[in-house]
């Protein structure tokens, strides 16, 4: 089993604030990152899913880095919004084995 | 594509019964993977297929649980004796394309409740 580590475990911001949290994980075997976005009573949405060293992908006001070296990928969030409200997931995988972390709860204060 | 179809969406049964939650991926894909959500322990890796074959079972959690993918699509996950500790919602999510490095797509989920 992979030990993935998600920060902070929740989060509350105002409408507005910038906000950022990290996924760690093994860097050795390292195959690809996925980021979903899950909201209540529903399924997992993937966000992005990321594989090389350096990687920065962005979704509208959304954007990840990955760093597979030092086993850490970044999530930020711009000018975050109540529909933001979810838990984020990431999942890295070393093309055999396909974990999530526990998430970050994010709640956007309007 | 209608997406990962699960069934049903919700199962309330006593326990010691068997318990049956279906899986229909997205045709085409070659991965298929079961999960479980808990409020302890989050989203939580079952078993995962690879072309009908299981390839990790690790995570399921005892001899009362069993999956199989007779097919490309379709796929159960049986637990038989239930018990109350298994009430979980359940997911059920397919990769297909280039494999780990696409995206998966989840189901709707099957919320269990034993009683």
């Amino acid at each position: 089993i992979l030990n993935v580590e998600q920060s902070p475990q929740s989060l509350h911001v105002q409408e507005g604030d910038s906000t950022n949290f990290t996924c760690s994980f093994p860097s050795s075997n390292f195959y690809a990152l996925h980021w979903y976005r899950w909201e209540t009573a529903k399924s997992p949405e993937a966000l992005f899913v990321m594989t090389l060293n350096g990687d920065e992908k962005k979704k509208g006001r959304i954007s990840a880095t990955l760093n597979t070296k030092e086993g850490y990928s970044y999530l930020y969030i711009k000018g975050s919004q109540p529909e933001d409200s979810a838990t984020y997931l990431c999942a890295p995988n070393t093309g055999n084995q396909f974990y999530f972390g526990t998430g970050t709860s994010l709640t956007v204060i309007p | 594509d209608a997406g990962v179809i699960q069934s049903p969406r919700h199962e309330v049964t006593e326990m010691g019964q068997e318990v049956t939650l279906r899986c229909k991926p997205i045709s085409g894909h070659d991965y298929l993977f079961w999960y479980r959500q808990t409020m302890m322990r989050g989203l939580e890796l079952l078993i995962y297929f690879n072309n009908n074959v299981p390839i990790d079972d690790s995570g399921m959690p005892e001899d009362r649980f069993s999956a199989k993918m007779p097919n490309a699509s379709f796929s159960t996950l049986k637990i038989q004796p239930s018990e109350p500790r298994d009430s979980a919602v359940y997911f059920c999510a397919s990769i297909g394309g280039s494999g780990m490095n696409t995206e998966a797509f989840f189901g709707q989920g099957t919320r269990l409740t034993v009683v």
